[in-house]
């Protein structure tokens, strides 16, 4: 059974559309985060989410638009999406938020 | 400065050999600290959690100093396996935790 799931596993994208990208974590946990890995594999926190309320906005541009519709599910919407936007979009929750997190496995955006 | 900094890397080892990574962090009011393993094309997971006191799980042991806001891992007998990417984790109390990631350390074990 999965933890934290995510999908689509990979997205492939024109310029100027809009996308989501759904996460649903079966841990009970109450803080769920979406982070991005770029072309340097370096992962960086996008939102942090705690118990449905927005607890941390990284500076992301606001065509990113995180909706939690319950504890278990945080799902991103991209609108305008750009050739920047191309990477790697992890999911993950943790209980509290100060212990460890569990990470989906990752939906990889290419934008073309 | 970069909130948590890691060696540059790639580490390239010889297996059985001793390897050993260090991270710096910058907000002495960090609350946890943990290492992550990444492998190639894969969601980072939590290798261990590292404690005041220092920690050991087997072949890996993880060292914190506050003082100095310094974190280590040690690796002992490397493994072909163990090759992958070492990620160092802090969580910050900013009203809400914020975790954050290192750039992380490349590492390859050969035969």
């Amino acid at each position: 059974d999965t933890a934290v799931s995510q999908t689509p596993k990979y997205l492939v994208t024109q310029m100027g559309n809009d996308k989501s990208i759904k996460c649903e974590q079966n841990l009970g946990h109450d803080t769920m985060y979406w982070y991005k890995q770029d072309s340097k594999k370096f992962l960086k926190i996008m939102f942090s989410y705690n118990n449905k309320e927005l607890i941390i906005n990284e500076t992301v541009p606001n065509r990113f638009s995180p909706k939690s519709p319950d504890k278990a599910h945080l799902n991103l919407h991209i609108n305008s999406l750009e050739l920047g936007d191309s990477a790697v979009y992890f999911c993950a929750s943790s209980q509290d938020g100060r212990y460890r997190a569990t990470f989906g496995s990752g939906t990889r955006l290419t934008v073309v | 400065r970069k909130e948590v900094e890691q060696d540059p890397g790639p580490f390239n080892v010889p297996e059985g050999a001793t390897v050993a990574f260090n991270c710096t962090y910058s907000n002495s009011a960090s609350q946890s600290f943990f290492w992550y393993r990444q492998d190639c094309r894969k969601e980072p997971k939590l290798l261990m959690s590292v404690y005041s006191s220092g920690n050991e799980d087997g072949r890996f042991t993880a060292q914190l100093n506050r003082a100095s806001q310094y974190i280590s891992l040690l690796i002992r007998d490397s493994k072909l396996s163990d090759s992958a990417t070492y990620l160092c984790v802090v969580n910050e109390d900013t009203g809400g935790f914020k975790t954050i990631f290192g750039a992380g350390t490349r590492l390859f074990v050969k035969a």
